[in-house]
């Protein structure tokens, strides 16, 4: 099974500042990624989902882009507020691979008052 | 509203016994999958349905099945060949399978006595 790897774990940053974090695939094959936010004791929440290389996507303080040669997606939020606190995950499809979604272990965000 | 509906919340299983269960959505999406959580671990795939009458297996089928006899609605059995199934379950459903998101119940967490 190839594997997605997210970075860092688990972020602590203060509110009002700017962040972002990483998710790195296989760059072999690829198909399609996607970013999900999942707050505690509520269901993932569907961000955006990027195919091409140089993609970029924009959801209010959030955006994502993409880099396919490299293997890489950064998740950046602008002006964290402590809604924003939640863990985020990136999963990737390969061409070739049953339309499967590999996802990764998560980023976890804190944002602090 | 339209969503994804999982029940039960909390299941409780006794050792060598089968329990189902439940995943509804009324989004009129072909696909439909299910993820097992476990801590420290990505979202893991368990099955998934890209069409009425047909699924394929995910990663980690085993000790697992599923029914997929209306487009709505894609059970999970777990069965009492699955040794550790203690986890937290979540379904998801999305339009096609791929390059669409995928949209989350609220999960169940199933726990054996």
């Amino acid at each position: 099974i190839l594997n997605v790897e997210q970075s860092p774990q688990s972020l602590h940053v203060q509110e009002g500042d700017s962040t972002n974090f990483t998710c790195s695939f296989p760059s072999s094959n690829f198909y399609a990624l996607h970013w999900y936010r999942w707050e505690t004791a509520k269901s993932p929440e569907a961000l955006f989902v990027m195919t091409l290389n140089g993609d970029e996507k924009k959801k209010g303080r959030i955006s994502a882009t993409l880099n396919t040669k490299e293997g890489y997606s950064y998740l950046y939020i602008k002006g964290s507020q402590p809604e924003d606190s939640a863990t985020y995950l990136c999963a990737f499809i390969l061409t070739g691979g049953g339309n499967k979604l590999t996802f990764g272990t998560g980023t976890q965000l804190k944002v602090e008052l | 509203d339209g969503g994804i509906t999982q029940s039960p919340k909390y299941l409780f299983r006794k050792e060598g016994q089968n329990v189902t269960l439940s995943c509804e959505q009324n989004l009129n999406h072909d696909a439909m999958y299910w993820y097992r959580q476990d801590p420290g671990q990505g979202l893991r795939l368990i099955y998934y349905s890209q069409i009425v009458n047909d699924f394929q297996k995910g990663d980690i089928a085993e000790g697992y099945s599923v029914s997929r006899e209306k487009k709505e609605s894609f059970p999970l059995t777990v069965t009492s060949a699955q040794k550790n199934p203690t986890a937290f379950y979540l379904c998801a459903s999305s339009i096609q399978p791929g390059v669409h998101l995928q949209h989350f119940g609220d999960g169940t967490r199933l726990s054996i006595l």
